[in-house]
């Protein structure tokens, strides 16, 4: 069965860099068939895309917080991580790891999500 | 930069046809995914690439998407299936819309 499941702190201070790590079972982040994926949700609010790595390591961002933003994918643990830099309240949500499909760019759309997992940003 | 549009709430009767829609300039060159979410839980998706419905996703959920309006319905309506849904494109990057809540009243 394959499954995705978030780790990582619930409470970064202000400033500091939020760290996040996904790891996945029963499909191994180096297939060519996938695109590995962070996506958050304010509380109350909706969706965000934040951006996704291959395996080869090449990545894309959300434009919005691409100065902020770094995936990487470690695929000897079969894991992808996320980092986001000086974050402010704004910041608090709950962070989804997901997997995208390689489709055509275009057509790509995310088939299998974790759990996900609240990060509160307080001091 | 790109933007989609989806009302924040419909409401449908049991065994009625509930439609949600999610509005976006020239939608309908792109493709649209959409995703249920219920509360405390991961979203799912339910079409993919305008129609097409996952393994496991029940007949009644279909989706459309042409001119300006990608539309999600659902088929005599389950009061199970009350949920948040959202629409899902891609322009320079990816697109969410604000999401709909669906109520089975």
């Amino acid at each position: 069965q394959v499954q995705l499941q978030e780790s990582g702190p619930g409470l970064v201070k202000p400033s500091q860099t939020l760290s996040l790590t996904c790891t996945v079972s029963g499909v191994s982040t180096s297939s060519g068939d996938y695109f590995w994926s962070w996506i958050r949700q304010s509380p109350g609010k909706g969706l965000e895309w934040i951006g996704y790595i291959y395996y080869s390591g090449g990545a894309d961002y959300n434009p919005s917080l691409r100065s902020r933003v770094t995936i990487s994918v470690e695929t000897s643990k079969n894991q992808f991580s996320l980092k986001l830099s000086s974050v402010t309240a704004a910041d608090t949500a709950v962070y989804y790891c997901a997997r995208a499909t390689s489709t055509s760019r275009a057509s790509r759309y995310f088939d299998l999500w974790g759990r996900g997992t609240l990060v509160a940003v307080s001091s | 930069s790109y933007e989609v549009t989806q009302p924040p709430s419909v409401s449908v009767s049991p065994g009625q046809t509930a439609s949600i829609i999610c509005s976006g300039d020239k939608l309908g060159d792109k493709y649209v995914s959409w995703y249920q979410q219920k509360p405390g839980q991961s979203p799912v998706v339910v079409i993919y690439q305008d129609t097409k419905r996952p393994s496991g996703i029940p007949e009644r959920f279909s989706g459309s998407n042409s001119g300006n309006t990608a539309t999600l319905t659902i088929s005599g309506t389950q009061a199970l299936d009350e949920a948040a849904y959202y629409c899902q494109a891609w322009d320079s990057s990816v697109i969410f819309g604000g999401g709909t809540k669906l109520t089975v009243l």
